[in-house]
């Protein structure tokens, strides 16, 4: 089985900043993986996805994060963080036939 | 993306009650679909994962019985929380994805449910 660690559970930045979310797996097969964000009372909503191929990828809002096979990581990056990119992000690694998900790291941005 | 509808967003149920909870693909074919609880500040936890026209597979610690999910279709699954406590109050989220969990899978806005 599959198994995410969120190695932050809280990062406050200041608007503008640039931030980095961590995230470590491990797997005892080949993965994908994921990262989601969600706002309150609402579901999840995919901000991008490593299947195969390059291992930076890009998605939406401005956000970016780069497999590192040999280190089990899927770090999220963005260079300059807004307001609106205050939520929760979830770090999930996707097996055989499942989804598991990280804990879960809190953004705040600040102004 | 695809949509994944869940309904009710909401709901507020007595003791002892019982609720269905709607989860649909509305433009694909949801060939497996998980259903996921979420406490407040938590993560999603794994409840059950479901494959169309087959019985779902529950977590460890997941009541089958109490936690009834039903697959009958490619676009609908559903998760009925039987003579429920105010202890089931949580969200719960669905997902849905067109192949076998690898794949991209989509979410429901998920429902949050109080017991009373």
């Amino acid at each position: 089985a599959q198994s995410v660690t969120q190695l932050d559970s809280q990062v406050p930045v200041f608007e503008e900043a640039p931030v980095e979310l961590r995230c470590n797996y491990s797997s005892s097969v080949s993965v994908y993986l994921f990262w989601y964000v969600q706002y309150p009372n609402q579901g999840l909503q995919l901000l991008l996805k490593y299947l195969s191929g390059s291992t930076l990828v890009k998605g939406i809002n401005g956000f970016e994060a780069e497999f590192n096979k040999s280190q089990t990581s899927f770090h999220l990056r963005k260079p300059s963080v807004h307001i609106s990119d205050t939520a929760e992000y979830f770090c999930a690694v996707s097996g055989r036939n499942d989804m598991r998900f990280g804990a879960g790291t809190r953004l705040t941005v600040k102004p | 993306g695809a949509v994944v509808s869940q309904h009710p967003s909401r709901v507020i149920c007595k003791s002892g009650t019982s609720v269905k909870i709607e989860c649909r693909s509305l433009d694909f074919q949801a060939t497996t679909m998980f259903w996921y609880r979420q406490f407040p500040k938590q993560s999603l936890m794994l409840m059950a994962t479901s494959n169309e026209g087959s019985k779902a597979t529950y977590e460890q610690g997941v009541e089958k019985d109490k936690f009834l999910i039903n697959h009958a279709s490619l676009t609908l699954s559903t998760l009925t929380v039987t003579s429920a406590h105010p202890e089931d109050s949580s969200f719960y989220i669905c997902s849905a994805s067109s192949g076998f969990g690898r794949t991209e899978a989509f979410f429901g806005q998920g429902t949050r449910l109080t017991v009373v």
